[in-house]
C-alpha cells in the first residue's frame, strides 16, 4: 500500500501570500498524483492531475510540481476563497488509489 | 452542466443493508467510469469502488470486497452502491465521482454533494 504524507498539517498564511504544500509518497508514484481542494460542507474539487496539469476552470495561481516521491502544490498569491483543506491522491497502484491526510490552509 | 446527485443514505443497524443511488446529468453518462469515495466524519478521503463506463468491470477497496457491489444503469443515468453487512466503520459521507475517462483512471473531475450513511445500533 502506498502511503501519502502531507506537510504541514496546518498552514497559517495571509491573503496575498504564497502557499507551498507538500506531499510525499512512501514509494515512487511516477507522475500519477492529483491535488484536491475541499471546503467545509462541500465535496472535493479537482485542482491538479498528473502532478502538474490544471483541471478545467482552475485559476493559474494554482500549480503543481514533482515526480517520483515528492510533490508540491503552490498557490502563488492566496485569495480569500483559497482557505480550505487540500488533499493529494496517488493512482500509481491502479485500480487502488490513496489520499493523503490533508493540509488545512487557514487564515493567519 | 455536470451534476451528480446522491441519495439513499440514512441510519442503519450493524449487519443490515442499504443501497445508495447517484443520478447523473449534464454529460454522456455511458462514456465515463464512475466511482464511490467516502469520508468518515472529520476524517480524510477513501476510495471505495469503481465501475467502468459500460458496467463490465468493477473494482473495490479491500475493506468492502464481498460486502459492497457497485453497478450502473446507463439507460437511467444512475449509479448504485449496494452495501451489505454494514459495520460501524462504514459510517461516512459517500460521494459519487466521475472519472476523467471511460475505463477508470482514478482521476475524479466532478463530485456529487454526498449522502451520509450512519451505521449504529
Amino acid at each position: 500500500e502506498i502511503v501519502l504524507t502531507q506537510s504541514p498539517a496546518t498552514l497559517s498564511l495571509s491573503p496575498g501570500e504564497r502557499a507551498t504544500l507538500s506531499c510525499r509518497a512512501s514509494q515512487s508514484v511516477s507522475s500519477y498524483l492529483a491535488w484536491y481542494q475541499q471546503k467545509p460542507g462541500q465535496a472535493p474539487r479537482l485542482l491538479i492531475y498528473d502532478a502538474s496539469n490544471r483541471a478545467t476552470g482552475i485559476p493559474a495561481r494554482f500549480s503543481g510540481s514533482g515526480s517520483g516521491t515528492d510533490f508540491t502544490l503552490t498557490i502563488s498569491s492566496l485569495e480569500p476563497e483559497d482557505f480550505a483543506v487540500y488533499y493529494c491522491q496517488q493512482r500509481s497502484d491502479w485500480p487502488r488509489c490513496s489520499f493523503g491526510q490533508g493540509t488545512k490552509l487557514e487564515i493567519k | 452542466q455536470v451534476q451528480l446527485v446522491e441519495s439513499g443514505g440514512g441510519v442503519v443497524q450493524p449487519g443490515r443493508s442499504l443501497r445508495l443511488s447517484c443520478a447523473a446529468s449534464g454529460f454522456t453518462f455511458s462514456s465515463y467510469a464512475i466511482h464511490w469515495v467516502r469520508q468518515a466524519p472529520g476524517k480524510g478521503l477513501e476510495w471505495v469502488a469503481l465501475v467502468s463506463y459500460d458496467g463490465t468491470n468493477e473494482y473495490y477497496t479491500d475493506s468492502v470486497k464481498g460486502r459492497f457491489t457497485i453497478s450502473r444503469d446507463n439507460s437511467k443515468n444512475t449509479l448504485y452502491l449496494q452495501m451489505n453487512s454494514l459495520r460501524a466503520e462504514d459510517t461516512a459521507v459517500y460521494y459519487c465521482a466521475r472519472d476523467l475517462d471511460h475505463s477508470g483512471s482514478q482521476r475524479f473531475d466532478y463530485w456529487g454533494q454526498g449522502t451520509l450513511v450512519t451505521v449504529s445500533s
